[in-house]
């Protein structure tokens, strides 16, 4: 089975411009998970998507959205980057709810904002 | 609000030294609890985990893990390491209901040397 794959894998924007990030999950897995990896804070959850729905979200301004589709394929978007928003992120999928058993990480988009 | 505490940010250890990262939670309900792993270059992987039962649990690679409810701790053990054991250790705990997202620790830095 293929693990979680993640495009791009590196990616290098402009403050005030957005971006786009794709998380492919393991096949058969329904939910979906973003977190923010720095190495002041560490991994920091973004939001959790499950069957198409986001069950849960963290703490992080609205410029941080994301969106899961009907093959459970999901993307993340920030709009208006900031410096601060420089970062490893990284994706996890699960059969069930993230908080319920083992999540599969990808390995990450690695995000510079100049 | 749930955290979690990593109190060693970078361990260097010789080879077949004893491992102990400590790894203490802030919630008083049920939790489950996971020790996660990154070796350098690789993606992060389930090193163990803690739902309920015998609170010693064995993850892969001949680590172990304790629970102590009364200190809300898991640390995480291992007798003798070897270099191929360097990595970043990070610690993760969720509530036991309700879905909720794993709340990481900062992470561990171990660096075991020759």
């Amino acid at each position: 089975k293929a693990g979680v794959t993640q495009t791009p894998r590196y990616l290098i924007k402009t403050r005030g411009q957005q971006v786009t990030l794709s998380c492919s999950p393991i096949s058969g897995h329904r939910s979906v998970s973003w977190y923010q990896q720095t190495p002041g804070q560490g991994l920091q959850f973004l939001f959790e998507y499950f069957s198409e729905t986001q069950r849960n979200k963290g703490n992080f301004p609205g410029r941080f959205s994301g969106r899961q589709f009907s093959n459970s394929r999901s993307e993340m978007n920030v709009s208006t980057l900031e410096l601060g928003d420089s970062a490893l992120y990284l994706c996890a999928s699960s059969l069930g709810a993230s908080g319920e058993g083992r999540q599969y990480f990808g390995p990450g988009t690695r995000l510079t904002v100049t | 609000a749930q955290s979690v505490s990593q109190h060693n940010h970078h361990v260097i250890l010789s080879e077949a030294a004893s491992l102990e990262l400590g790894c203490n939670y802030s919630y008083g309900g049920t939790v489950n609890l996971f020790w996660y792993v990154q070796y350098p270059g690789q993606h992060l992987q389930l090193l163990l985990k803690y739902f309920s039962g015998d609170p010693l649990v064995k993850g892969i690679k001949g680590f172990e893990a304790e629970f102590i409810k009364s200190k809300f701790s898991f640390n995480l053990r291992k007798p003798s390491v070897q270099w191929s054991d360097t990595a970043e250790y990070f610690c993760a705990v969720n509530r036991a209901s309700g879905n909720t997202p794993l709340v990481f620790g900062k992470g561990t830095r171990l660096s075991v040397i020759a």
